[in-house]
């Protein structure tokens, strides 16, 4: 089991709220990674952090932002939530060192805006 | 919301049969390979890595295959199993550039018959 955890699981939410998406490991990993997923599609990543203070944007264009204050915390923010933004959301992390390593994932957030 | 890219390929095998998986990867200078199973509403999970320096490696009831003159990599399940019913993504890691980013194939839905 890997020791990366996403709250909440599930969420529905109207339009227009401000929602963040936590995601925590307790791996020590420095690498941490936001993927978007609709049902049935591929993973496409929004956002990464090599480390406290590190955060880039991903391949995916996304209106969320997120922010890595602490290693082991990578929270993801929709500042105004809008049905296109209905998707599950997997957060990940790597302690990748330049040999390869495996991405943890965590269960992820299946967010539905209304 | 609306979906951007591809719907996945479907590999439908008798329980019992042998499965292969295939994915082509993009970046000749990617040195590092991971197969991932998702199960419906869980998020991915590792099953077995390789790297460039190797052309084959096994684990238990898998074999991952790698061809890096045609940039291929292919997943073997031995005697599938219903559990084995999931979606399978490759994932390769581009070396250089100080990059630490996993790039996800498209995936494969396999599924079990009975």
């Amino acid at each position: 089991e890997a020791d990366i955890y996403q709250t909440p699981r599930y969420l529905v939410i109207g339009t227009g709220k401000k929602i963040t998406l936590e995601c925590s490991q307790t791996m020590g990993h420095d690498k941490m990674y936001w993927y978007q997923q609709d049902p049935g599609m591929e993973l496409h990543l929004i956002h990464y952090s090599y480390g406290v203070n590190s955060t880039e944007k991903g391949d995916l264009s996304s209106e969320s932002t997120v922010s890595r204050i602490r290693t082991e915390h990578f929270p993801l923010t929709l500042e105004s939530a809008r049905p296109s933004h209905t998707s599950q959301y997997l957060c990940a992390s790597s302690g990748f060192k330049g040999q390869g390593a495996e991405a943890f994932f965590g269960q992820g957030t299946r967010l539905t805006v209304v | 919301g609306e979906s951007v890219g591809l719907h996945l390929p479907t590999l439908s095998v008798q329980e019992g049969d042998n499965s292969i998986i295939n994915c082509a990867y993009s970046n000749s200078a990617s040195d590092y390979f991971i197969w991932y199973k998702q199960e419906s509403g869980k998020g991915p999970q590792f099953i077995i890595d390789i790297r460039s320096n190797m052309d084959k490696r096994q684990g238990q009831r898998v074999t991952v295959l790698l061809n890096k003159t045609v940039k291929h990599l292919s997943l073997q399940i031995a005697a599938t199993q219903p559990g084995d019913s999931a979606v399978y993504f490759c994932a390769e890691n581009p070396k250089g550039g100080g990059t630490y980013k996993y790039i996800f194939g498209t995936g494969t839905r396999l599924k079990v018959l009975a």
